[in-house]
């Protein structure tokens, strides 16, 4: 099995929302990554998480909270998120070691209005 | 810090045709280098890998690259276009973060148009 699930597939919210996405992996991988991608752009890195534990924070915002309960799972939480907010979240996940490939989900398409 | 550059932000092919998508890497140690899929509104599929085990990497759905290090390049070829290919194409390489751990640098993308 070589799927990342993400939830909801479509989110729209207002500025004053808290929201979250959810993403789920069964493959046995130890690193999740969070993305964000603005239209006809490449994925910009948010957040890596390694051993359930937060490694990288790209000088993303606070109203983004990520949290990792455990191997499998990852959440994006939403708060007083802008309107520039709105774009296509991507979840994935590898292994640890060096030159693994990274595993995609589907993707998150938010709209903030 | 590494990088890659992808040539042509565009490339229509006819149906049949030769696909040639180009990427060049700039890396101060021997690269992973990797070729994404985004078809609309999904998310990235891989399309193949480069880890050094050999120069010429065959992929999914009739794709290959070949890695040539004194050129600093990572092109993507596939010898007959499907309608389907239609997509957009990143190119990527892999570098150890200041903490360690592993982060993909994508480059701009190059969205290939099949003409029928």
């Amino acid at each position: 099995d070589t799927e990342v699930t993400q939830t909801p597939k479509h989110l729209v919210m207002g500025m004053t929302n808290k929201k979250s996405l959810k993403c789920e992996q069964h493959m046995g991988h130890r690193a999740m990554y969070w993305y964000k991608q603005k239209a006809k752009k490449p994925p910009e890195l948010m957040f890596v998480y390694s051993y359930e534990k937060l490694s990288i924070n790209e000088s993303v915002p606070s109203r983004f909270s990520p949290e990792c309960p455990n191997s499998s799972l990852l959440n994006l939480h939403l708060h007083a998120l802008q309107p520039e907010d709105s774009a296509l979240y991507l979840c994935a996940s590898s292994h640890i070691r060096g030159g693994r490939e990274q595993y995609f989900g589907p993707g998150t398409r938010l709209t903030v209005t | 810090a590494q990088s890659v550059t992808q040539l042509g932000s565009h490339v229509s092919v006819s149906e049949g045709a030769l696909v040639l998508l180009r990427c060049n890497y700039s890396s101060s140690v021997p690269p992973y280098l990797f070729w994404y899929v985004q078809y609309p509104n999904q998310g990235l599929q891989l399309l193949l890998k480069y880890t050094s085990a050999a120069t010429l990497v065959k992929g999914i759905n009739g794709f290959e690259a070949e890695f040539k290090k004194s050129e600093t390049s990572f092109h993507l070829t596939k010898p007959s276009a499907h309608m389907s290919d239609a997509a957009e194409y990143f190119c990527a390489v892999s570098e150890i973060s200041n903490f360690g751990n592993e982060k993909l640098t994508f480059g701009t993308g190059t969205r290939l148009t099949i003409i029928p």
